[in-house]
């Protein structure tokens, strides 16, 4: 099972700064079976990449996904109120998925 | 664009068996692989398992022994069993779609059940 480990836990930045969000995988994750989710309070989580770095539909590009192996990193340019959220990474790899702990992006 | 809708008891004892479904409305349940994720109050997500629409299944290792996960394509639905539950598995319940043509990540979610596992 591949486990995924994302940091920092906590982000606090202010609105129009830039966030790094870092998740690593315990092994390779295979062909970029690679994605990121946004999840607000009391909201099911939102798909913004996929395939490590396409943007999933209607997610605005100042989110931007990189990364293979076993580092990858979500990037959000210019931070607006409405980004400030929880961030988790996720792998798939043989009939099997994880989600790493999440990182809490909040207002500084 | 589809729909999913989670239903089923919202407490449950401990002990006894955890049984939710998953209704998939506005498109088909076949060619996706429809899983079950959990999140207990205040923490992250847990995968739990999927069901492909011809039937086959994978589950977390970790609730291998407990989990059932089956689907009715003629009512576009797939649903969840979760046997022996302790307060450990009060949690809010997602149903989702997997889709290979998007790297296997979940583009559709469920709005999510709470269950509450209590005497």
């Amino acid at each position: 099972e591949i486990l995924l480990t994302q940091s920092p836990g906590t982000l606090s930045l202010s609105p129009g700064e830039s966030a790094t969000l870092s998740c690593r995988a315990s092994q390779s994750v295979r062909s970029n079976y690679f994605a990121w989710y946004q999840q607000k309070p009391d909201q099911a989580p939102r798909l913004l990449i996929y395939g490590a770095s396409s943007r999933a539909t209607g997610i605005p590009d100042r989110f931007s996904g990189s990364g293979s192996g076993t580092d990858f990193t979500l990037t959000i340019s210019r931070l607006e109120r409405e980004d400030f959220a929880v961030y988790y990474c996720q792998q798939y790899g043989s009939f099997m998925w994880t989600f790493g702990q999440g990182t809490k992006v909040e207002i500084k | 664009q589809v729909q999913l809708q989670e239903s089923g008891p919202r407490l449950v004892k401990p002990s006894e068996t955890l049984s939710l479904t998953c209704t998939v409305s506005g498109g088909s349940i076949g060619s996706s692989y429809w899983s079950w994720i959990r999140q207990p109050p205040g923490k992250g997500l847990e995968w739990i398992g999927f069901i492909y629409y011809s039937g086959s299944t994978n589950y977390n290792s970790s609730l291998k022994s407990r989990v059932t996960i089956s689907a009715d394509t003629s009512k576009s639905q797939f649903s969840l069993k979760l046997s022996s539950v302790t307060a450990a598995d009060t949690a809010v319940y997602y149903c989702a779609r997997g889709q290979w043509e998007l790297l296997f990540s979940f583009d559709s979610w469920g709005q999510g059940t709470l269950v509450t596992v209590s005497s």
